[in-house]
């Protein structure tokens, strides 16, 4: 089966501009999980989907970041308007059931903002 | 609070070498998960172990050895003579209820190991 598909896998965008990154989940997984790794630190949660709705958002940095799951499918993470410390690399996880059994994570997108 | 300490942030070594990458974690639950992950240079990070707070016994698998130590609240792995293709950075994570559930992973800063030919 293919596994946790992340676009693009760089890239480069200025201070200011708006940046999407997309997470296609393995087929049938319903709970979609992004997390990113900022500057060399340690990797943190940002949400959680189960389908299309946002079971835990708590780690959302703040109001510049939208995370959205068209019909329960994929997932974009928008950033807008960027700023230097949203660099790093974001990355995406899907699992089948409710429980941690199974996370699969993509390869990530490393964002860097100048 | 929840918490994964990973304090080598980077460690080389030569080939054939065993080396250790501690591992040592905060939570106020009973039961809780503990996990390995690594980070080879094409960026996907690839699960290597899971194990439960009720389940002390230490894993080997092939070269790949963990040493969970509830009394230090540890979980240490060991590769057993190093192989280039080990060089990844690799990241201890927690997973409890009062950390958000268990679907949530608490990721230490990991550790970069570099093994030299």
């Amino acid at each position: 089966e293919a596994g946790v598909t992340q676009f693009p896998s760089h890239s480069v965008i200025e201070k200011g501009q708006t940046v999407t990154l997309r997470c296609d989940p393995i087929s049938g997984h319903d709970n979609l999980y992004w997390y990113r790794r900022v500057m060399g630190k340690e990797i943190k949660f940002l949400l959680h989907f189960v389908k299309e709705s946002k079971q835990d958002e708590s780690g959302m940095p703040n109001n510049r970041f939208l995370a959205e799951r068209t019909g329960g499918t994929y997932s974009t993470l928008k950033v807008q308007p960027a700023e230097l410390e949203d660099s790093g690399v974001y990355f995406c996880a899907s699992s089948q059931d409710g429980e941690y059994y199974g996370y699969t994570f993509g390869s990530g997108t490393r964002l860097t903002v100048v | 609070a929840q918490k994964v300490t990973q304090a080598q942030t980077e460690i080389s070594v030569v080939e054939k070498e065993d080396v250790t990458l501690d591992c040592v974690y905060e939570t106020r639950d009973t039961t809780y998960y503990l996990f390995w992950y690594k980070q080879p240079p094409s960026g996907e990070l690839v699960f290597l172990i899971r194990r439960n707070s009720f389940d002390e016994q230490n894993e080997i698998s092939g070269r790949y050895s963990w040493n969970f130590q509830k009394s230090t609240s540890s979980f240490n792995f060991t590769i057993t003579a190093s192989q280039v293709v080990d060089s990844a950075v690799y990241f201890c994570a927690l997973s409890a209820p009062f950390s958000g559930g268990y679907n949530k992973l608490i990721f230490g800063a990991g550790t970069r190991l570099a093994v030299h030919p």
